[in-house]
């Protein structure tokens, strides 16, 4: 099947400071791809839809100003958490569908500390 | 919007039984359904995907039923394992092109 590649895997940052994470797609081009968050003992929920060469969609609740998303190329998209906070402590997977089959990344602990 | 339960929330068997995992969506119009394992801490493992026009998959011990238009679909695992304990996730793919998950069912499979 097709890969997806998410980096880093954990990512411990300060509270105040910005993190990035990158989501790559290693054999196959994704004009969109989807990010997801997961608290602890709960299931994932979509945060926003990544569109290559455009603005990301949102779902509602999500902070777009805080949850920075950019997909500049048709094999990367990135997700940026502005000004850390303790409570954005969570799971980050990305994901892009090939063929109406979505596929996965491996995923991003962030620990906002 | 499209919902997604599973039940039950958690489940606990002995080593051997035979199990099914239910899942229900609200939105019938789905392009596919996707059945995910999810161990503690980690990624998400594909485990089967059953296409809109298709009733059931099935890979090794994994059996997955698609009823589209009453939105449910069953997973049932054969002959479970220890290996087996992690959390599966129902994972409907809707009309927005979009994976909307579950709320998942832990197992855990005792020696």
């Amino acid at each position: 099947g097709a890969v997806v590649s998410q980096h880093p895997s954990r990512v411990i940052c300060k509270s105040g400071t910005s993190v990035k994470i990158e989501c790559r797609s290693l054999d196959f081009q994704a004009t969109t791809m989807f990010w997801y968050r997961q608290f602890p003992k709960q299931s994932l929920m979509l945060m926003a839809t990544s569109n290559e060469g455009s603005k990301a969609t949102y779902e509602q609740g999500v902070e777009k100003d805080k949850f920075l998303i950019n997909h500049a190329s048709l094999t990367l998209s990135t997700l940026t958490v502005t000004s850390a906070h303790p409570e954005d402590s969570s799971f980050y997977i990305c994901s892009a569908r090939v063929t109406k089959q979505a596929f996965f990344g491996q995923g991003t602990r962030l620990t906002v500390v | 919007k499209q919902e997604v339960t599973q039940i039950p929330a958690a489940l606990s068997v002995p080593e051997g039984e035979n199990l099914v995992l239910n899942c229900s969506f609200t939105d019938s119009a789905i392009y596919n359904l996707q059945w995910f394992r999810q161990d503690p801490g980690k990624g998400l493992t594909s485990l089967l995907l059953i296409q809109s026009s298709q009733r059931e998959q099935t890979s090794g011990r994994l059996n997955a039923s698609l009823d589209k238009s009453s939105g449910r679909s069953t997973l049932y695992i054969a002959a479970s394992q220890p290996g087996d304990s992690a959390t599966y996730l129902c994972a409907p793919a809707t009309s927005y092109d979009k994976v909307i998950f579950g709320p998942g069912t832990s197992l855990s499979v005792i020696p």
